[in-house]
């Protein structure tokens, strides 16, 4: 069974960083692609950022390049956001998901229960 | 970026009866290679992470109950349940992973009359 879980969603400040991450299971980690999208209080799905499982390359929504960076470890078969200077318009929860298939240009089949970030003062 | 959107932003339809869910993109995301549509359909409980219905546009997920279908190409895409059931309020989402970054729509609500 395809199991992800989140973690490390706090409350941060303006300005900080916090890294989430996400344990993946049930599946051959390494070979897909996996994402983060975020959805604000109230709001849409956001899609953040994505790598791919076939060669690892990088994708970034424009609101977070250069603040975010998405990698993976697949030895621990776990996702990771590493989330900087942060703002409140970051607050959102944030779900991992896996992608269908090893490009990134594919649906997300399975995704985590999410993790909560919230910026403020 | 590509840019969708969706209409109606809500709708309330009579158990048994039919849903029809529009998605429009900015620019086409058949991709000529494979014929193939980057397009995918999201369902949305309160409380709940999204899960995956259609992808390729019309392609069922696998454990879909059959009421769901998509179809459309290029630039326009649609989503129907064909009878709707009271576990089918939900928000519905597309999305096109064309081109990065891989947009969502701004969902319809579905609700029940």
């Amino acid at each position: 069974e395809v199991q992800l879980v989140e973690s490390g969603g706090n409350l941060v400040q303006p300005g900080g960083s916090l890294r989430l991450s996400c344990a993946a299971s049930g599946f051959t980690f390494s070979t897909y692609a996996m994402s983060w999208v975020r959805q604000a209080p109230g709001k849409g799905l956001e899609w953040v950022s994505a790598i791919c499982g076939d060669d690892g390359s990088t994708y970034y929504a424009d609101s977070v390049r250069g603040r975010f960076t998405i990698s993976r470890d697949n030895s621990k078969n776990t996702l990771y956001l590493q989330l900087n200077s942060l703002s409140a318009e970051d607050t959102a929860v944030y779900f991992c998901a896996k992608g269908s298939g090893g490009r990134c240009h594919s649906g997300a089949d399975y995704w985590g229960q999410g993790t909560l970030v919230t910026v403020s003062s | 970026d590509i840019v969708m959107t969706q209409s109606p932003e809500s709708l309330a339809v009579s158990l048994g009866e039919r849903a029809t869910i529009n998605c429009k993109s900015t620019q086409s995301v058949l991709y000529s290679s494979n014929n193939k549509n980057y397009l995918a359909w999201y369902q949305q409980k309160p409380g709940q992470p999204p899960k995956l219905l259609i992808y390729w546009a019309s392609t069922r997920e696998s454990g879909v109950p059959d009421r769901f279908s998509g179809s459309g190409s290029g630039t326009d895409f649609t989503l129907t349940i064909s009878s709707l059931q009271a576990e089918d309020v939900a928000v519905y989402y597309c999305q096109q992973y064309y081109g990065t970054p891989f947009t969502f729509g701004p969902g319809t609500k579905v609700d029940i009359k």
